[in-house]
């Protein structure tokens, strides 16, 4: 069974800084992995989507990279601002498994 | 946003009754999931559907069932909550299965609680 990790659960950041948030996985037999941002109360919304032949995704301030063979993928956040204070969830697609494999999320705060 | 309505957004009921949980989407997608959402765990599938009628388990299925008789409404129904089964409930659409998935749409939850 696919195992997903995101380390550390909470980090706070002052304004304006660039930041890094991990997840790791098991299994690199991947279809895809998903950043997905997550607001309290609410639901999740989708960030970025890589495929397993793909190397990286952007999109606006946010870029995902992906790492098959060693089992990671990042989130670079730039310049982060207040209301990119959220909690910061991956998932992974895996063969053979109809499901998304889910990590517990890194709580993010950026401090005016 | 994607279309998705969860109903009720938050129950509080007692061990032994039945409890249903519905969601509504206006997207036509064909792919509905629901997840459970617990401190500790991540979100973790229950079921999910793959047509009106086309229903399979997923990683956490024991004690609950669901049903999707039109493509816009899939109900989970808890036949007697326990107390394990309080959680945040989250329904989810896609317009792909799971290995395929373009993008996965998540409702707004449902927060259930069992005394």
């Amino acid at each position: 069974k696919q195992e997903v990790t995101q380390i550390p659960a909470a980090l706070s950041v002052p304004e304006g800084e660039n930041l890094v948030l991990n997840c790791s996985f098991t299994d690199s037999a991947i279809y895809n992995l998903q950043w997905f941002r997550q607001d309290p109360g609410k639901g999740l919304t989708s960030l970025l989507l890589i495929q397993s032949s793909q190397r990286e995704q952007t999109s606006g301030r946010l870029n995902a990279s992906l790492d098959k063979s060693s089992g990671r993928s990042t989130l670079y956040i730039a310049a982060s601002q207040p209301g990119d204070s959220a909690t910061y969830l991956c998932a992974v697609g895996s063969p053979g498994a109809n499901n998304l494999f889910f990590g517990t999320g890194t709580r993010l705060t950026v401090i005016p | 946003d994607a279309g998705i309505t969860q109903s009720p957004r938050h129950k509080v009921t007692e061990t032994g009754t039945p409890v249903t949980l519905r969601c509504h989407q206006t997207e036509n997608h064909r792919y509905m999931y629901w997840y459970r959402q617990d401190p500790g765990h991540g979100l973790r599938l229950i079921h999910y559907s793959y047509g009106v009628k086309d229903t399979d388990k997923g990683e956490v299925s024991d004690g609950y069932s669901v049903s999707r008789s039109k493509t816009e409404d899939f109900l989970l129904t808890l036949e007697s909550a326990t107390s394990s089964q309080t959680s945040v409930y989250f329904c989810a659409i896609s317009d792909r299965g799971l290995a395929g998935v373009r993008e996965l749409f998540f409702g707004e939850g449902s927060r259930l609680t069992v005394l």
